[in-house]
Order: C-alpha cells, then sequence, then structure tokens
C-alpha cells in the first residue's frame, strides 16, 4: 500500500523564480495539507484542500497557491521565490474526519539560492 | 506566537532509560493531541495520540500522560533504544466539526540514545 507520495525529492531554484510541488495522497485519503518544514524547527501549516477547494489555510502569504484534482492528488505554487521560503515541504494526507489522523510524505527539499 | 512549546530542545539517553519529552499548550479549544517521530530525510510519522478525555495512553513502550488543567502533555519511552534516536514532535489541534484540523507543532526534541 503506497503511502503519501511528493515529487519531486530535491529541488534548487533562484530567486524570483516560481515552481510547483506535488503531492498523491495514500489510498483511500481525500484530503491533502501542505506543511513548510524550516530546519531545526516543527512544521508550520500552508493549507488543506478537500473536494477541489481550499479549506483551510496557515499564516503563509498569497505567492503560496495549491490545487487539488479529482484524484485528490495536489500541487504546492509558490511564487516570486524568497531565499527565506529554502525549507522542507511536507504533504500531508488523511480522510475527511481523520479517523487515524494524518498520513505525511518523506517531503520536498527546496533550495532556493 | 508558538501556540504548542516543547521541551528539551535535545535529549540523550542511555540505552534501557526513560525519555521524556514535555509539552505545554494554551488554546483550550484543542482536542487531539498527537506525538509525531521523524528520522532524518523522512516526513512525520505518527506515534501515538491521546484525546483530553483520558489522562493516559500507551502503547509498547510510549506512553503520553495528559493533564487537562494544566494544559500539559507529555511522551514517556520506557527502556530507550537506540533505533528510537529521531526528533519528536508534539502536535495539537481542533476538529473543526466535520473536518480534522490543522496541526499545531512544537518546535522538537532530537532524541539520542546511546548504546
Amino acid at each position: 500500500d503506497a503511502g503519501v507520495t511528493q515529487s519531486p525529492t530535491h529541488l534548487i531554484k533562484t530567486r524570483g523564480q516560481q515552481v510547483t510541488l506535488r503531492c498523491s495522497p495514500k489510498s483511500g485519503h481525500d484530503t491533502v495539507s501542505w506543511y513548510q518544514q524550516a530546519l531545526g524547527q516543527g512544521p508550520q501549516f500552508i493549507f488543506q484542500y478537500y473536494e477541489e477547494e481550499e479549506r483551510q489555510r496557515g499564516n503563509f502569504p498569497d505567492r503560496f497557491s495549491g490545487h487539488q484534482f479529482p484524484n485528490y492528488s495536489s500541487e504546492l505554487n509558490v511564487n516570486a521565490l524568497l531565499l527565506g521560503d529554502s525549507a522542507l515541504y511536507l504533504c500531508a494526507s488523511s480522510t475527511r474526519q481523520g479517523a487515524y489522523g494524518y498520513t505525511f510524505g518523506s517531503g520536498t527539499r527546496l533550495t532556493v539560492v | 506566537q508558538q501556540q504548542v512549546k516543547q521541551s528539551p530542545q535535545s535529549l540523550i539517553v542511555q540505552k534501557g532509560g526513560i525519555s521524556i519529552i514535555n509539552c505545554a499548550y494554551e488554546n483550550t479549544a484543542f482536542d487531539y493531541f498527537p506525538w509525531y517521530q521523524q528520522f532524518p530525510g523522512k516526513g512525520p510519522a505518527l506515534l501515538i495520540a491521546i484525546r483530553p478525555d483520558v489522562s493516559e495512553k500507551k502503547e509498547g513502550r510510549f506512553t503520553i500522560s495528559f493533564n487537562k488543567s494544566a494544559k500539559q502533555f507529555s511522551l514517556h519511552i520506557m527502556d530507550s533504544q537506540p533505533g528510537d534516536s529521531a526528533t519528536y514532535f508534539c502536535a495539537a489541534s481542533k476538529d473543526r466539526g466535520s473536518t480534522l484540523g490543522r496541526l499545531y507543532f512544537g518546535r522538537g526534541t532530537q532524541l539520542t540514545v546511546w548504546p
């Protein structure tokens, strides 16, 4: 049973560029959340999607946007990259009621130079 | 503003010893308190979780103790093993009716278990 799959695993971008990260949720899960984890810190919530709509959003600027597709997979887009956007981006999936909590992927390591 | 405060930042324990990590929260609306384990290069993995209607939950060598009045909860790892060496995060969330709420994480504790 495949868990949460994220791609790519590593990415290097230049300041000012745009990036798209991808996530396939665990089988049977319909809700996807994105988290940003800076080095040495706990994950910070970015937003959550289900039924192809953004349902909750954390304290992140509009440069961060997302999308959920009919097959429940999701994308995270970040525009006008800043050096401070360098982090591990984690995707977490769950059922809507979250009876078994969240399952996290291994993340995408984004480095902005 | 850190919604969940975690201590210590790092912990060194001898094999066979007890590892204890503490967390405190302010928002009394939180009603789900999970602990996650994270190894280098991996995402957090759910270890054990508790709801505030019980004061303790045990799963194998892992126990959560919950003190609702003090707004504190802790993770105890009994008979700690070198394979337990990882970063541990406490978290909290509040249900939003029919939807699982977002997680608020602590800053993490780097646990090292010496053989």
